[in-house]
């Protein structure tokens, strides 16, 4: 049982956009900055989002990120193919003293 | 090139041990938090240990703690995973990747090295 807790799916049409939400409580998504991952199909993850809203040079701006109180989400607009993996967030929990991950969503572009 | 390379995975019986390493390249190794994750097939990403830059602060989520030792020689640029006591539920692809200091922020990530715990 995950910390965060993530939709296990998402999917859309391409052209279209789709949300990823992740929830969690005051000691870890209510106080630090939220982390997003993505991870293609056979390989290790790769980090899309930092500090809640910033995206890595190189990620593009189709994907972005928000915090509302105690849950985070991941936006991507005009979805393609290649956006097809799995998404996950993480965050520093004060509580555990340790960071967490959401138990990951898998975004399908039908 | 920011680089990470795993190895030493491997099938072992339940009980037994495993120390797999994971080798730095393109960075200044002796400058950052490493830390270790696992992957169960098919699962999500579970966070494992950390270890600071010089060594001196260690930190293990608490269902390994007991049985499992990271440790970093920074001369060759090598964080290690010692894994003792291995149970079935220890299956998994471990990443080994850099972060930092109270963050969840790990970049670059390693390819994975899987390990496989079964009688």
């Amino acid at each position: 049982q995950s910390v965060l807790t993530q939709p296990p799916s998402a999917s859309g049409t391409p052209g279209q956009g789709v949300t990823i939400s992740c929830s969690g409580s005051s000691s870890n998504i209510g106080r630090n900055y939220v982390y997003w991952y993505q991870q293609l199909p056979g390989t290790a993850p790769k980090i899309v989002i930092y500090k809640t809203t910033h995206r890595p040079s190189g990620v593009p701006d189709r994907l972005s990120a928000s915090k509302s109180g105690t849950s985070a989400s991941l936006a991507v607009s005009g979805l393609r193919s290649e956006d097809e993996a799995d998404y996950y967030c993480a965050v520093w929990d004060d509580s555990l003293s340790g960071p967490v991950f959401g138990g990951g969503t898998k975004l399908t572009v039908l | 090139e920011v680089q990470l390379v795993e190895a030493g995975g491997d099938a072992v019986q339940p009980g037994g041990s495993l120390r797999l390493s994971c080798e730095a390249s393109g960075f200044i190794f002796s400058h950052y938090w490493m830390h270790w994750v696992r992957q169960a097939p098919g699962k999500g990403l579970v966070w494992v240990s950390r270890i600071n830059s010089d060594g001196s602060n260690i930190t293990y989520a608490d269902f390994v703690k007991g049985r499992i030792t990271i440790s970093r020689d920074n001369a060759r640029g090598i964080v290690y995973l010692q894994m003792n006591s291995l149970r079935v539920e220890d299956t998994a692809t471990y990443y080994c990747a850099r972060g930092m200091s109270g963050s969840p922020w790990f970049d670059p990530w390693g390819q994975g090295t899987p390990v496989t715990v079964s009688a």
